[in-house]
C-alpha cells in the first residue's frame, strides 16, 4: 500500500499547549486528507479534514496546515485539553476510488 | 441511527479454530470496510466492498481471511485457520463514498486473541 507517514508516535504536552502532529505522503494523486480521532476502546472518528485545493482548514480548535509541494500536512490542536488525550491519524485518499490509508497515528496525551 | 455495529466485541480463539467477524453498516452506506489495527502495523485496509460487491482485497493478508457481503446491511469477515499473529483489533467501517467527503464511520472493532 503507499504510505502515509506520521509522527511523533507519541506526544505528551501541559494543558493549554499546542501539539503539533505531522504527515507525509508520496502519492501526488492523493487529494482529501483526514484526520480521525480515536479514544480508547472506540473506534476511529472524523475529525477535520482537507483537500489540497487549499492551504489550512480550521475548526473549532483544530486546524490543518497543508503544503501541497512539500507534500507534508499537520494537524494543530490550539489550548489543549485533558480531554483531547487520544489516537490521532492521518489518512490520505483519491477520488479515483482509493479508500483511505492510515498512518500509524500518534498518541496525544494532554496534562492538567 | 445506532451507528455501524460489530460483534462480538471481544473473540478469544484457540489457534487452528474458524473466527467470524460480524458487521451491520448504516443504513444507506454504500461502501463498507474492514481494517485491521495492530501497534506496530497500525490500520491496514484489509477489503473494501461497493454495494456488496468486493473491490479492493489487496490487503487480505493470505488466503486464511475471507470477507462476505451477502446484502446491504451484514458483512462477515472470517479466519479459518486462525493463528496468535492475527492477534489484532478488527474495525469495520461505512460510508457514502469510498475516499472524499463525509468521512467513514468505524463500529467500536472487535479485539480477537488467538492463543
Amino acid at each position: 500500500q503507499q504510505q502515509v507517514k506520521q509522527s511523533p508516535q507519541s506526544l505528551i504536552v501541559q494543558k493549554g499547549g499546542i501539539p503539533i502532529i505531522n504527515c507525509a505522503y508520496e502519492n501526488t494523486a492523493f487529494d482529501y486528507f483526514p484526520w480521525y480521532q480515536q479514544f480508547p476502546g472506540k473506534g476511529p472518528a472524523l475529525l477535520i479534514a482537507i483537500r489540497p485545493d487549499v492551504s489550512e482548514k480550521k475548526e473549532g480548535r483544530f486546524t490543518i496546515s497543508f503544503n501541497k509541494s512539500a507534500k507534508q500536512f499537520s494537524l494543530h490542536i490550539m489550548d489543549s485539553q485533558p480531554g483531547d488525550s487520544a489516537t490521532y491519524f492521518c489518512a490520505a485518499s483519491t477520488r479515483g476510488g482509493t479508500a483511505l490509508i492510515f498512518g500509524k497515528g500518534t498518541t496525544l496525551s494532554v496534562s492538567s | 441511527d445506532a451507528g455501524v455495529i460489530q460483534s462480538p466485541r471481544h473473540e478469544v480463539t484457540e489457534m487452528g479454530q474458524e473466527v467470524t467477524l460480524r458487521c451491520k453498516p448504516i443504513s444507506g452506506h454504500d461502501y463498507l470496510f474492514w481494517y485491521r489495527q495492530t501497534m506496530m502495523r497500525g490500520l491496514e485496509l484489509l477489503i473494501y466492498f461497493n454495494n456488496n460487491v468486493p473491490i479492493d482485497d489487496s490487503g487480505m493478508p493470505e488466503d486464511r481471511f475471507s470477507a462476505k457481503m451477502p446484502n446491504a446491511s451484514f458483512s462477515t469477515l472470517k479466519i479459518q485457520p486462525s493463528e496468535p499473529r492475527d492477534s489484532a483489533v478488527y474495525f469495520c467501517a461505512s460510508s457514502l463514498s469510498v475516499g472524499t467527503v463525509g468521512g467513514y464511520t468505524f463500529g467500536s472493532g472487535t479485539r480477537l486473541t488467538v492463543v
